[in-house]
Protein backbone atom coordinates (compact mmCIF):
# COMPACT_ATOMS: atom_id res chain seq x y z
CA UNK A 1 0.00 0.00 0.00
CA UNK A 2 1.67 3.35 -1.25
CA UNK A 3 0.57 6.39 0.06
CA UNK A 4 2.47 8.62 -1.54
CA UNK A 5 2.97 8.17 -5.18
CA UNK A 6 5.51 9.56 -7.10
CA UNK A 7 5.87 10.30 -11.42
CA UNK A 8 7.54 9.98 -13.35
CA UNK A 9 10.36 7.44 -12.16
CA UNK A 10 12.28 9.26 -14.68
CA UNK A 11 12.97 12.60 -15.47
CA UNK A 12 15.28 13.74 -18.60
CA UNK A 13 15.66 17.39 -19.30
CA UNK A 14 17.95 19.94 -21.37
CA UNK A 15 20.05 22.28 -19.07
CA UNK A 16 17.83 25.88 -19.10
CA UNK A 17 14.20 23.77 -19.50
CA UNK A 18 11.62 23.65 -16.20
CA UNK A 19 11.67 19.94 -14.74
CA UNK A 20 7.67 19.12 -13.25
CA UNK A 21 8.01 15.78 -10.92
CA UNK A 22 4.64 14.73 -9.33
CA UNK A 23 3.40 13.11 -5.92
CA UNK A 24 -0.15 12.47 -5.06
CA UNK A 25 -0.95 10.95 -1.55
CA UNK A 26 -3.96 9.67 0.27
CA UNK A 27 -4.41 10.22 3.61
CA UNK A 28 -5.84 13.72 4.16
CA UNK A 29 -4.79 13.51 7.58
CA UNK A 30 -1.46 14.74 6.05
CA UNK A 31 -0.47 18.26 6.14
CA UNK A 32 3.36 18.77 6.02
CA UNK A 33 5.01 17.74 2.43
CA UNK A 34 8.34 18.00 1.83
CA UNK A 35 10.61 17.44 -0.52
CA UNK A 36 13.80 15.57 -0.35
CA UNK A 37 16.68 15.83 -2.45
CA UNK A 38 19.28 13.28 -2.67
CA UNK A 39 22.74 12.83 -4.50
CA UNK A 40 24.64 9.30 -5.08
CA UNK A 41 26.56 7.90 -2.03
CA UNK A 42 24.70 10.40 0.25
CA UNK A 43 21.50 10.97 2.62
CA UNK A 44 18.31 12.58 1.44
CA UNK A 45 18.74 16.50 2.31
CA UNK A 46 15.59 18.99 2.69
CA UNK A 47 15.15 20.90 -0.44
CA UNK A 48 12.04 22.63 0.25
CA UNK A 49 8.76 21.78 2.25
CA UNK A 50 4.75 23.29 1.82
CA UNK A 51 2.02 22.80 4.83
CA UNK A 52 -1.41 22.39 3.52
CA UNK A 53 -2.58 25.53 4.18
CA UNK A 54 -0.55 27.24 1.39
CA UNK A 55 -0.89 26.29 -2.24
CA UNK A 56 1.79 27.53 -3.45
CA UNK A 57 5.80 27.93 -1.83
CA UNK A 58 8.59 29.22 -3.63
CA UNK A 59 12.44 29.10 -2.97
CA UNK A 60 14.73 30.36 -5.65
CA UNK A 61 14.32 28.18 -8.77
CA UNK A 62 12.33 25.66 -6.85
CA UNK A 63 8.44 25.99 -6.50
CA UNK A 64 5.91 23.60 -4.62
CA UNK A 65 2.65 23.67 -6.14
CA UNK A 66 -0.14 22.22 -4.11
CA UNK A 67 -3.35 21.01 -4.93
CA UNK A 68 -5.31 20.12 -1.36
CA UNK A 69 -8.54 18.87 -2.89
CA UNK A 70 -7.04 16.53 -5.49
CA UNK A 71 -4.55 15.72 -3.18
CA UNK A 72 -1.84 16.12 -5.39
CA UNK A 73 1.89 18.43 -5.47
CA UNK A 74 3.98 19.15 -7.89
CA UNK A 75 7.92 20.26 -7.83
CA UNK A 76 8.57 22.75 -10.54
CA UNK A 77 12.43 23.11 -11.08
CA UNK A 78 13.09 25.96 -13.39
CA UNK A 79 16.01 26.62 -15.30
CA UNK A 80 17.49 23.58 -14.64
CA UNK A 81 21.17 22.75 -14.15
CA UNK A 82 22.97 19.71 -14.47
CA UNK A 83 24.14 20.14 -10.84
CA UNK A 84 20.22 19.12 -9.98
CA UNK A 85 20.67 15.97 -11.62
CA UNK A 86 19.56 13.91 -8.31
CA UNK A 87 16.66 11.71 -6.94
CA UNK A 88 13.65 13.86 -5.32
CA UNK A 89 11.67 12.10 -3.05
CA UNK A 90 8.13 13.20 -2.17
CA UNK A 91 7.24 13.19 1.33
CA UNK A 92 3.81 13.53 3.62
CA UNK A 93 3.52 13.74 7.46
CA UNK A 94 1.11 14.85 10.11
CA UNK A 95 2.48 17.83 11.88
CA UNK A 96 2.44 15.68 15.61
CA UNK A 97 4.97 14.51 18.18
CA UNK A 98 6.71 11.95 15.71
CA UNK A 99 6.97 13.76 12.62
CA UNK A 100 6.84 10.56 10.77
CA UNK A 101 7.52 11.02 6.94
CA UNK A 102 5.99 8.75 4.74
CA UNK A 103 7.98 8.93 1.46
CA UNK A 104 7.45 8.67 -1.86
CA UNK A 105 9.69 5.99 -4.76
CA UNK A 106 11.43 8.90 -5.54
CA UNK A 107 12.04 10.71 -9.04
CA UNK A 108 15.28 10.06 -10.58
CA UNK A 109 15.76 13.71 -12.67
CA UNK A 110 18.66 13.73 -15.48
CA UNK A 111 19.67 17.63 -16.27
CA UNK A 112 21.43 17.35 -19.63
CA UNK A 113 23.89 19.96 -21.00
CA UNK B 1 24.59 22.52 10.92
CA UNK B 2 23.38 19.15 12.18
CA UNK B 3 25.62 16.35 12.26
CA UNK B 4 24.40 13.32 11.72
CA UNK B 5 27.05 10.07 11.65
CA UNK B 6 26.86 6.42 11.16
CA UNK B 7 28.71 3.74 11.41
CA UNK B 8 30.31 1.05 9.69
CA UNK B 9 29.37 2.58 6.65
CA UNK B 10 30.03 -0.40 4.81
CA UNK B 11 29.23 -4.40 6.47
CA UNK B 12 29.12 -7.68 5.18
CA UNK B 13 27.29 -10.34 7.60
CA UNK B 14 26.18 -13.61 7.32
CA UNK B 15 22.88 -15.30 7.83
CA UNK B 16 21.71 -15.79 11.29
CA UNK B 17 24.43 -13.31 13.14
CA UNK B 18 23.90 -10.32 14.66
CA UNK B 19 24.19 -6.44 13.54
CA UNK B 20 24.48 -3.37 15.05
CA UNK B 21 24.35 -0.38 13.17
CA UNK B 22 25.31 2.82 15.49
CA UNK B 23 23.77 6.75 15.03
CA UNK B 24 25.44 9.93 16.76
CA UNK B 25 23.89 13.15 16.02
CA UNK B 26 25.12 16.23 17.93
CA UNK B 27 22.37 18.41 16.99
CA UNK B 28 20.43 17.78 20.33
CA UNK B 29 17.35 16.53 18.54
CA UNK B 30 15.11 14.36 20.43
CA UNK B 31 13.41 12.28 17.75
CA UNK B 32 15.61 10.33 15.77
CA UNK B 33 15.03 7.66 13.15
CA UNK B 34 16.34 4.43 11.27
CA UNK B 35 15.04 4.05 7.75
CA UNK B 36 15.61 1.24 4.97
CA UNK B 37 16.23 2.57 1.24
CA UNK B 38 15.10 0.24 -1.69
CA UNK B 39 15.33 0.80 -5.31
CA UNK B 40 11.27 1.18 -5.97
CA UNK B 41 10.59 1.57 -2.04
CA UNK B 42 12.10 4.73 -1.82
CA UNK B 43 12.69 5.27 2.63
CA UNK B 44 10.72 3.62 5.07
CA UNK B 45 10.68 3.62 8.79
CA UNK B 46 12.03 0.74 10.22
CA UNK B 47 12.16 2.23 14.46
CA UNK B 48 12.04 5.71 15.54
CA UNK B 49 12.73 7.44 19.06
CA UNK B 50 11.21 9.97 21.53
CA UNK B 51 14.19 10.97 23.45
CA UNK B 52 16.91 8.81 25.57
CA UNK B 53 15.04 5.44 26.57
CA UNK B 54 12.20 5.27 23.90
CA UNK B 55 12.12 3.59 20.85
CA UNK B 56 9.01 3.10 18.92
CA UNK B 57 7.70 1.01 15.82
CA UNK B 58 7.95 2.10 12.41
CA UNK B 59 6.36 0.77 9.18
CA UNK B 60 8.57 -2.16 8.73
CA UNK B 61 9.50 -3.06 12.25
CA UNK B 62 9.81 -6.60 11.92
CA UNK B 63 13.10 -8.89 12.51
CA UNK B 64 14.68 -5.18 13.98
CA UNK B 65 15.43 -3.61 17.36
CA UNK B 66 16.19 -0.29 18.41
CA UNK B 67 18.10 1.11 21.49
CA UNK B 68 18.35 5.08 22.98
CA UNK B 69 20.74 4.78 25.14
CA UNK B 70 21.48 8.69 25.09
CA UNK B 71 19.78 11.47 23.37
CA UNK B 72 23.16 11.16 20.88
CA UNK B 73 22.78 7.48 20.13
CA UNK B 74 20.06 5.54 18.33
CA UNK B 75 21.44 2.07 17.44
CA UNK B 76 19.71 -0.55 14.94
CA UNK B 77 19.99 -4.12 16.19
CA UNK B 78 19.49 -7.29 13.55
CA UNK B 79 19.34 -10.05 15.94
CA UNK B 80 19.16 -12.84 13.08
CA UNK B 81 20.11 -11.10 10.22
CA UNK B 82 18.60 -12.67 6.66
CA UNK B 83 19.44 -11.75 2.91
CA UNK B 84 15.91 -9.58 2.78
CA UNK B 85 18.09 -7.43 5.00
CA UNK B 86 20.17 -6.51 2.31
CA UNK B 87 19.88 -2.77 1.80
CA UNK B 88 20.95 0.38 2.56
CA UNK B 89 20.30 2.37 6.03
CA UNK B 90 20.07 5.75 6.87
CA UNK B 91 19.34 7.08 9.91
CA UNK B 92 18.14 10.94 10.86
CA UNK B 93 17.30 12.98 13.43
CA UNK B 94 14.95 16.29 14.00
CA UNK B 95 10.95 16.71 13.41
CA UNK B 96 9.64 19.40 10.69
CA UNK B 97 13.37 19.07 8.62
CA UNK B 98 15.07 15.55 9.32
CA UNK B 99 18.93 15.60 8.97
CA UNK B 100 20.01 12.01 7.30
CA UNK B 101 23.37 10.77 7.74
CA UNK B 102 25.82 9.50 5.10
CA UNK B 103 24.00 5.60 4.99
CA UNK B 104 25.51 2.38 6.15
CA UNK B 105 25.09 -0.01 2.69
CA UNK B 106 24.43 -3.76 4.41
CA UNK B 107 24.89 -6.89 2.53
CA UNK B 108 24.05 -10.48 4.26
CA UNK B 109 25.05 -13.17 2.79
Amino acid sequence: QQQVRQSPQSLTVWEGETAILNCSYEDSTFNYFPWYQQFPGEGPALLISIRSVSDKKEDGRFTIFFNKREKKLSLHITDSQPGDSATYFCAASETSGSWQLIFGSGTQLTVMP
Amino acid sequence: EAAVTQSPRNKVAVTGGKVTLSCNQTNNHNNMYWYRQDTGHGLRLIHYSYGAGSTEKGDIPDGYKASRPSQENFSLILELATPSQTSVYFCASGDAEQFFGPGTRLTVL
